[in-house]
């Protein structure tokens, strides 16, 4: 089993769409939990951290499931400029295992 | 702040020709990290420095690649020799918090090894 799994997708939705993406985790003693996007061809960007408690920025939510081991990303409204890859970053004390990315395109 | 600056962005090389990838990390950062990204396996952690000190190098393939870290803005990634399945996009990433906290990363150098 992979440490980090991701749908790859592609997920293909309209504009407008509420689109959400989840990602499992196989190590129970994870401490810390990103949302990475990723452009084609270009570097992995920070799009927000991953709270216990669950948080929201703009039109995007991250939740976070302790329990199940899985992390969440919800996109409302979502505009053709989401269209990207996103990637779940899991970390513990001394490594930082990226997802392969869900790759998602936002159409007219 | 210019970010992290890698160079080159593209390398084209021959196989068993000597590669030297470059970078400088965000001013302030102690943390340095390379990292490879292919279709086949992502995006994967080679090594990572702390205060210009390798940490973990547990990443890095085989004995063909070696990094080093001269001062705090500077860091090389070196393949020699170099094969085809060395070509991915190679990426730097620093931060100033450590493991465990959001990196920023250099626009990558495309290497291509015919």
């Amino acid at each position: 089993r992979k440490e980090v799994e991701q749908d790859p997708g592609p997920f293909n939705v309209p504009e407008g769409a509420t689109v959400a993406f989840n990602c499992t985790y196989s190590n129970s003693a994870s401490q810390s939990f990103f949302w990475y996007r990723q452009d084609c061809r270009k570097e992995p960007k920070l799009l927000m951290s991953v709270y216990s408690s669950g948080n929201e920025d703009g039109r995007f939510t991250a939740q976070l499931n302790r329990a199940s081991q899985y992390i969440s990303l919800l996109i409302r409204d979502s505009k053709l400029s989401d269209s990207a890859t996103y990637l779940c970053v899991v970390t513990d004390n001394n490594d930082m295992r990226f997802g392969a990315g869900t790759r998602l395109t936002v159409k007219p | 702040d210019a970010g992290v600056i890698q160079s080159p962005r593209h390398e084209v090389t021959e196989m068993g020709q000597e590669v030297t990838l470059r970078c400088k990390p965000i001013s302030g950062h102690d943390y340095l990290f390379w990292y490879r990204q292919t279709m086949m396996r992502g995006l994967e952690l080679l090594i990572y420095f702390n205060n210009n000190v390798p940490i973990d190098d547990s990443g890095m393939p085989e004995d063909r690649f070696s990094a080093k870290m001269p001062n705090a803005s500077f860091s090389t990634l070196k393949i020699q020799p170099s094969e085809p399945r060395d070509s991915a996009v190679y990426f730097c990433a620093s931060t100033e918090t450590g493991i465990g906290y959001g990196y920023t990363f250099g626009s990558g150098t495309r290497l291509t090894v015919v």
